[in-house]
Parts: structure tokens; sequence; C-alpha cells
């Protein structure tokens, strides 16, 4: 079946600092993948989508320039979480969504990546 | 606009007990998907249901089922006879046919007491 990886699972970093998450489609091309966060008891909220080749589109009040995309290749994308603060500690998630594939709309998450800062 | 609405915040049963969690969406769409996902403590994402809007079928599998209604537009998924291990949040999530956003609902947070 189609696996998606995220590294690391958790990190904690001091304020300021930048963490770089990675997501990986392992068995399988993926044009298309997504980043959602969950805070804490909440449901998951889309951030941005990332195109392989093309700029990442956000969504309304994610800052482009404080969470940097990069879909570089057809199995990775890249979330970089720059100077980061306490608020930004949270549940990052990624998903893919396999290119060609014949089930429109099927996407595979990864296991999801910890964040705190402290 | 695109919405998913899962009413019950946090159930609790006791071991063997059956529970419905409910999921309500919005659509304008004539053709989308509906998901059911479980999250269990790890955090990671488990892939229970796959639901096009063509197919009212219920379906079974295992201790699960789910139960289509494009009438109520409700899509609601019961599990029989439940575990501990069925212990989790579940989200329901909507997405559109020729669109690439999976707009998921606030979670329900199962216990299961044994």
């Amino acid at each position: 079946g189609a696996v998606v990886s995220q590294h690391p699972s958790w990190v904690i970093c001091k304020s300021g600092t930048s963490v770089k998450i990675e997501c990986r489609s392992l068995d399988f091309q993926a044009t298309t993948m997504f980043w959602y966060r969950q805070f804490p008891k909440q449901s998951l909220m889309l951030m941005a989508t990332s195109n392989e080749g093309s700029k990442a589109t956000y969504e309304q009040g994610v800052e482009k320039d404080k969470f940097l995309i990069n879909h570089a290749s057809l199995t990775l994308s890249t979330l970089t979480v720059t100077s980061a603060h306490p608020e930004d500690s949270s549940f990052y998630i990624c998903s893919a969504r396999a290119s060609g594939s014949g089930r429109p709309n099927e996407q595979f998450f990864g296991p999801g990546t910890r964040l705190t800062v402290l | 606009a695109q919405k998913v609405t899962q009413a019950q915040t946090e159930i609790s049963v006791v071991e063997k007990e059956d529970v419905t969690l409910d999921c309500v969406y919005e659509t304008r769409d004539t053709t989308y998907y509906l998901f059911w996902y479980k999250q269990p403590p790890s955090g990671e994402l488990v892939f229970l249901i796959r639901r096009n809007s063509f197919d009212e079928q219920n379906e079974i599998s295992g201790r699960y089922s789910w139960n289509f209604q494009k009438s109520t537009s409700s899509f609601n998924f019961t599990i029989t006879a439940s575990q501990v291990v069925d212990s989790a949040v579940y989200f329901c999530a909507l997405s559109e046919f020729a669109g690439n956003q999976f707009y998921f609902g606030t979670g329900t947070s199962l216990t299961v007491i044994p």
C-alpha cells in the first residue's frame, strides 16, 4: 500500500530557531502534497497545498514567509517553520496525493510531526 | 461552502456496548467523497472508509458499519461491541470530486471503558 513518512516524528527547539519537517511518499509519486496543522484537541486544518515544481498555495491566515514549503521532487515536500515561537507548537501532518491514481482524491497521510517550541 | 459537523465532542461507553458517531456535512457539489479516520493517541491517522456520493449503500466491515444518507447529508459510523482498543478520536471528512482539500470535522473522542 501507499506509505507516507515524515521526519522527524517529534522535535523540540528553542524559540527563534528554524525547523525543517520532511514528508516523503515512499512507494509512489505525488505531484501534490498537503500540509495540515493540528492543535491539541482540535481538528486538522489545511495550511498549504504543495505542488511539485511550483509555488505552494497557502490557506488564508497562514504566513507563507513563516512556513516555507518546498516540493522539489515527486516524492519529497518539506515544511520549514522559520523563527519558531511557542505558539507554533503543534502537530504537523502531511498527506500525499498519488499521481495518475485511478482513485481521485485519494490521499495518504503521514504519521505526523510533533513540534514543541520552548 | 463545504462543512463537516461532528456534534458529539466526547463519548464514553462501556466495553461491548454499541456506539454511533454522527457526521453531518454540507456541500454544493453533486459529486464528493466522504471519509472516516481514526486517530489514536499516537497521532497517526488511520484510514477507515472512503465513500463517493453516488454510492449510498451501507457498508459493514467487521464490527464497523457506516450509514450514508444523502437525504439528510449524514454519514454516521457505528461500532458494534466496542472494545478498549477502539478508544481514539474519530474524524469525518469531506472532499470535493475535482478538488484537493479535505474538510475535516472537529472530531469525536471515544473512550471505551473496560
